[in-house]
């Protein structure tokens, strides 16, 4: 079973205009949440996080909302640039002292067209 | 920086031959993992490692064993390489009790 799930494989954005990725989770112990970006023969390389004491946490261009009655959260990126054409991992870790893991969607692949 | 290295960026292998792979990193991370990536699947774990000579299963281990003899270093082995072992394979390290994870640039491993 998926415990954290992102629907949408792909993503198209015209540059300049805000990029939404989704991410939903089913395992209500996850407390903290975290983005990935991953270019094509690269490792990934850590975007944003949020703890699940808050609902938003903005870094730059990148925000993360988190709604935990939902069990969504989003990454927002604004304004796209042809740069952030990659793939985005959303990933969830359990309680501190619990899980060790990291546990990862599959990805949803972002083009942005200049 | 931390850094977190993998001793091949691209490998070829046959079927039945045993696959080395290893991971440095240079953080004294107590914690490190070994993924793999595919399309369509995400980033799947496949063994991780709180500390030296200690090592858990991930959610794939079968066909791979790993090893830890020092704190900087995680290998990942393929006791006998199968076709369906190709793939990307990603090291990743972190202090105890943080969660996020560093990568390394990812092994390309190509079982024929």
């Amino acid at each position: 079973d998926q415990q954290v799930k992102q629907n949408s494989p792909s993503l198209s954005v015209q540059e300049g205009r805000i990029s939404i990725l989704n991410c939903d989770y089913t395992n209500s112990m996850f407390d903290y949440f975290l983005w990935y970006k991953k270019y094509p023969a690269e490792g990934p390389t850590f975007l944003i996080s949020i703890s699940s004491i808050k609902d938003k946490n903005e870094d730059g261009r990148f925000t993360v909302f988190l709604n935990k009655s939902a069990k969504h959260l989003s990454l927002h990126i604004v304004p796209s640039q042809p740069g952030d054409s990659a793939v985005y991992f959303c990933a969830a870790s359990g309680p501190q002292g619990g899980s060790e893991k990291l546990v990862f969607g599959k990805g949803t692949k972002l083009t942005v067209n200049p | 920086d931390v850094k977190v290295t993998q001793s091949s960026r691209y490998l070829v292998k046959r079927t039945g031959e045993k696959v080395f792979l290893e991971c440095v990193q240079d953080m004294d991370h107590e914690n490190m993992f070994w993924y793999r990536q595919d399309p369509g699947l995400g980033l799947r774990l496949i063994y991780f490692s709180y500390d030296v000579k200690m090592k858990e299963k991930g959610d794939i281990p079968e066909g791979y064993s790993v090893s830890r003899e020092k704190k900087e270093r995680f290998s990942l082995i393929l006791e006998s390489a199968s076709t369906n072992q190709t793939s990307m394979y990603l090291c990743a390290s972190r202090t105890s009790g943080y969660n996020e994870q560093f990568f390394g640039p990812g092994t390309r491993l190509t079982v024929l």
